[in-house]
């Protein structure tokens, strides 16, 4: 079983500064990793996949780079709406990462 | 506009068994491969099942292979999860989803709670 293992599990940051999220998959998914975002109460928002495409409507802010087993989304400064959860997400099996949460600090 | 709307969630006692439907509207619904995807705060996040535009090739996770089915109608832009011997450990909200690049979901359902409790 290919596992995605996320870090931190929590990030505290303030509105402006730079956050940098990773995901480790226990196995290589070449370039096929999703990064999503989740605010409480909704449902998860496609933000990056295949490793660095941002999706439909996604503010430059947010990249996506990897290959194989290491990825990182990093947005570049945070904006008030970003303060959420960050899930990445992979073909094998279609699994998840934990999460890392990005909160206030 | 992409819109995907959940119904049929609800508390039921274990064993039971519950219809989830998702109704599509804003693209070409027959077009595209659906999946469910469920999440409670102890698993997180855990695709279940996904379908294909053609209903020719229907994937289950193992935890609901043999309990769960997934079906779609296109006339209707409907995509659908029976699910039948629920346990305690499929409390969760499901959301139906639109997949993209074969693995990734562009598009969601707001979800609906299903509480399996005696």
């Amino acid at each position: 079983e290919n596992v995605l293992t996320q870090s931190p599990a929590t990030l505290s940051l303030s509105p402006g500064e730079r956050a940098t999220l990773s995901c480790r998959a226990s196995q290589s998914v070449g370039s096929s990793l999703a990064w999503y975002q989740q605010k409480p109460g909704q449902a998860p928002r496609l933000l990056i996949y295949d490793a660095f495409n941002r999706a439909t409507g996604i503010p430059a802010r947010f990249s996506g780079s990897g290959s194989g087993t290491d990825f990182t989304l990093t947005i570049t400064s945070l904006e008030p709406e970003d303060f959420a959860v960050y899930y990445c997400q992979q073909r094998s099996k279609w699994t998840f990462g934990q999460g890392t949460k990005v909160e206030i600090k | 506009e992409v819109q995907l709307v959940e119904s049929g969630g609800g508390l039921v006692q274990p064993g039971g068994s519950l219809r989830l439907s998702c109704a599509a509207s804003g693209f070409t619904f027959s077009s595209f491969t659906m999946a469910w995807v469920r999440q409670t705060p102890g698993k997180g996040l855990e695709w279940l099942s996904y379908i294909t535009g053609d209903s020719i090739t229907i994937v289950y996770a193992d935890s609901v292979k043999g309990r769960f089915t997934i079906s779609r109608d296109n006339a209707r832009n409907s995509l659908y999860l029976q699910m039948n011997s629920l346990r305690d450990d499929d409390t969760a909200v499901y959301y139906c989803a639109r997949e993209r690049s074969g693995y990734c979901y562009d598009y969601w359902g707001q979800g609906t709670l299903v509480t399996v409790s005696s």
